[in-house]
């Protein structure tokens, strides 16, 4: 099965300040990797994707993603949190059953808190 | 579009009693799953659909839990009976089978308490 892994339960950053959230994979094949964004009381929202292409994937809300094939990474950057960018963040990848199916499997989470 | 519609938002019921969740995933979605949170565990899949079928249901912790999708606009998860241990966030997603961006749109979740 393919998976990911979040290292850090929280990230703490000042207003301003560069975010990055980590994430690293273990796939067999070519890595489809995906970030989400949970905030209080909501249910998870899409930021970006990676599937092939450019290593550095733009997304909503001004994140950017880096996938590193050689570091098997894919960490979640922002230039400039904002205290708004406060929320529980997801890395995902694409796991694909023996049928062609599949499904998403989701790391950990990581809790952002931007301190303004 | 309304997005994913989930209900109810909160639901609080006493160990034993049975309790049902509602899912309406967005119009035109083939794919219908169903996720547990909890802090302990993090985010679990517990069953998902094709074409209101039932494809892996692995993650269902118990029989306990059952699931349908009795038609391409509904679905149900039902706990019975409930335990303490079931309380968590219950979310619905849904997706595009042909969708390139392999997106999936989630509800707003049920909160369950089981007292």
């Amino acid at each position: 099965a393919q998976s990911v892994a979040q290292p850090e339960d929280q990230v703490n950053v000042a207003e301003g300040n560069p975010l990055t959230v980590k994430c690293t994979y273990s796939v067999s094949g070519n890595p489809y990797l995906f970030w989400y964004v949970q905030y209080p009381n909501r249910g998870l929202q899409f930021l970006l994707k990676y599937i092939t292409g450019d290593n550095l994937v733009k997304g909503s809300y001004g994140f950017e993603a880096e996938f590193n094939k050689s570091q098997t990474s894919f960490h979640l950057k922002k230039p400039s949190a904002l205290v708004s960018d406060s929320a529980l963040y997801f890395c995902a990848v694409r796991d694909i059953y023996p049928g062609g199916d599949y499904k998403l499997s989701f790391g950990a989470g990581t809790t952002v808190t931007v301190r303004a | 579009d309304a997005g994913v519609i989930q209900s109810p938002r909160h639901e609080v019921t006493e160990m034993g009693q049975e309790v049902t969740l509602r899912c309406k995933p967005i119009s035109g979605h083939d794919y219908l799953f169903w996720y547990r949170q909890t802090m302990m565990r993090g985010l679990e899949l517990l069953i998902y659909f094709n074409n209101n079928v039932p494809i892996d249901d692995s993650g269902m912790p118990e029989d306990r839990f059952s699931a349908k999708m009795p038609n391409a606009s509904f679905s149900t998860l039902k706990i019975q009976p409930s335990e303490p241990r079931d309380s968590a966030v219950y979310f619905c997603a849904s997706r595009l089978s042909a969708a390139v961006s392999y997106e999936q749109y989630f509800g707003p979740g049920t909160r369950l308490t089981v007292t």
